[in-house]
């Protein structure tokens, strides 16, 4: 069975500052893997996800991901982290055959202090 | 345009009672999914329909019965509502294409706080 683990449940970083979220996953083969967003008292929406193209996958809001195999990670990064980020990070996994569940992780909450 | 709503948006009742929550897309998607979020933020699938027909149904009790009318809607009826019912639900919707392809959209959740 696949699972996700996602390193800390909370993230504070300053404005304009680097933005990382850890995601760690576990499958006995390659998933696909995407992060989602959720602000709050809303439904969650697609940043980006992996499906085995390139490694490093541009998502929407400047936010990027990295395919690392040989490490099991897909870490969320922003380079310059706005306001407007704050919210729940959720990174998930898809098997690649069969079953159409996401399973997720945790959660990170991303705090932006001005 | 929403593509895929949910009402209500909150939904406050005592235990023992029944109630159900609806959900439908726009998207003219085959898929859809009803997802729990519990009170730690945990999210876990619950059901997925494709075109009318159950095709996941997670270890949830019996007391969840999902129901498809057409493939545009899927909603979910709770019988005998517990404490531990409490949570967020949210609904999603997919293509239902090549899985490489297929990504879900979410619905904006529905509260439940069960009394």
């Amino acid at each position: 069975a696949q699972s996700v683990t996602q390193l800390g449940s909370h993230v504070s970083v300053s404005e304009g500052a680097l933005v990382l979220l850890r995601c760690n996953y576990s499958s006995s083969v390659p998933p696909y893997l995407f992060w989602y967003v959720q602000y709050p008292n809303q439904g969650l929406q697609l940043l980006l996800k992996y499906t085995s193209a390139a490694t490093l996958v541009k998502g929407i809001n400047g936010f990027e991901a990295e395919f690392k195999k040989s490490e099991t990670s897909f870490h969320l990064t922003k380079p310059s982290a706005h306001m407007s980020d704050a919210a729940e990070y959720f990174c998930a996994v898809m098997l690649r055959t069969g079953r159409r569940a996401l399973t997720f992780g945790s959660g990170t909450r991303l705090q932006v202090q001005p | 345009d929403t593509a895929v709503s949910q009402t209500p948006k909150y939904l406050v009742t005592q235990m023992g009672n029944d109630k159900s929550i609806k959900c439908e897309q726009n998207l003219g998607h085959d898929t859809m999914y009803w997802y729990k979020q519990d009170s730690k933020k945990f999210l876990k699938i619950m059901f997925s329909y494709n075109n009318k027909e159950l095709i996941i149904n997670e270890t949830v009790p019996n007391r969840f019965s999902p129901k498809s009318p057409d493939k545009a809607h899927l909603n979910l009826h709770i019988n005998s509502l517990e404490l531990g019912d409490s949570a967020v639900y949210f609904c999603a919707s997919s293509a239902g294409t090549e899985i490489r392809t297929d990504t879900q959209y979410f619905g904006p959740g529905t509260r439940l706080t069960v009394l």
